[in-house]
């Protein structure tokens, strides 16, 4: 079956260092992979998007890398602040359709 | 800077109850979502809507719900005979859809309550 796996064990993580959370899927063959964040009772907001043909992509101190092989996305953010502090949620679009698929987030904490 | 918006942000009502739930996607955006979360769960898809017709459902999308476009502003997702199960975050989602705009925009949700 189709799966998505985010670390549901809570990121705490000291001020201005990086956190690094781990997007794992299997039995997909995704077209693009997609980051959110959520904060609690909010919607999900648009982070990042990459494609099945890049590698990296990077907006500001946020960065998202994507391999297929390994099946697994992984998504950075330096320097981070307690504003930082949400869940965010791993979307995989496969081809030939275009709903999210999402797995059910990593929580991060920014301790200052 | 545009935004999908929901009304009601709460909604509660008894089961077997209909309920419409609404949402204004952003203005130029083609595509438009539904999705639900139960509380402490992932969110999951429920049904995409493009040029006036239902593109892609899931197999949560069964006959008590039904989506419409009214007008040329709203989006509705009505659920026929509401069950405890419904209970969730109901969140409407836009995309733009020319070129390579994958990406979606959430509304703020409506959460729903069935008692």
């Amino acid at each position: 079956s189709q799966k998505i796996e985010q670390n549901s064990e809570a990121l705490n993580i000291q001020e201005g260092k990086t956190a690094t959370l781990t997007c794992n899927y299997t039995n997909y063959s995704p077209a693009y992979l997609q980051w959110y964040r959520q904060d609690p009772g909010r919607g999900p907001v648009f982070l990042l998007l990459i494609r099945e043909n890049e590698k990296e992509k990077r907006k500001e101190r946020l960065k998202v890398t994507f391999d297929t092989t390994l099946k697994q996305s992984l998504f950075h953010i330096t320097a981070s602040q307690p504003a930082d502090s949400a869940t965010y949620l791993c979307a995989l679009t496969a081809y030939g359709n275009n709903r999210l698929a999402f797995g059910k987030g990593n929580q991060v904490v920014v301790i200052p | 800077e545009p935004e999908v918006t929901q009304t009601p942000s709460h909604q509660v009502t008894q089961m077997g109850q209909e309920v419409i739930l609404r949402c204004v996607p952003i203005s130029n955006h083609l595509y438009f979502y539904w999705y639900r979360q139960i509380l402490g769960q992932k969110v999951e898809f429920l049904v995409s809507f493009y040029n006036n017709e239902i593109s892609e459902k899931s197999e949560i999308f069964d006959d008590q719900f039904s989506v419409e476009r009214p007008d040329g502003s709203n989006f509705t997702l009505k659920i026929r005979s509401t069950k405890l199960e419904d209970s969730a975050m109901y969140f409407c989602a836009s995309r733009k859809g020319q070129g390579t705009s994958y990406e979606q925009y959430f509304g703020p949700g409506t959460r729903l309550t069935v008692t």
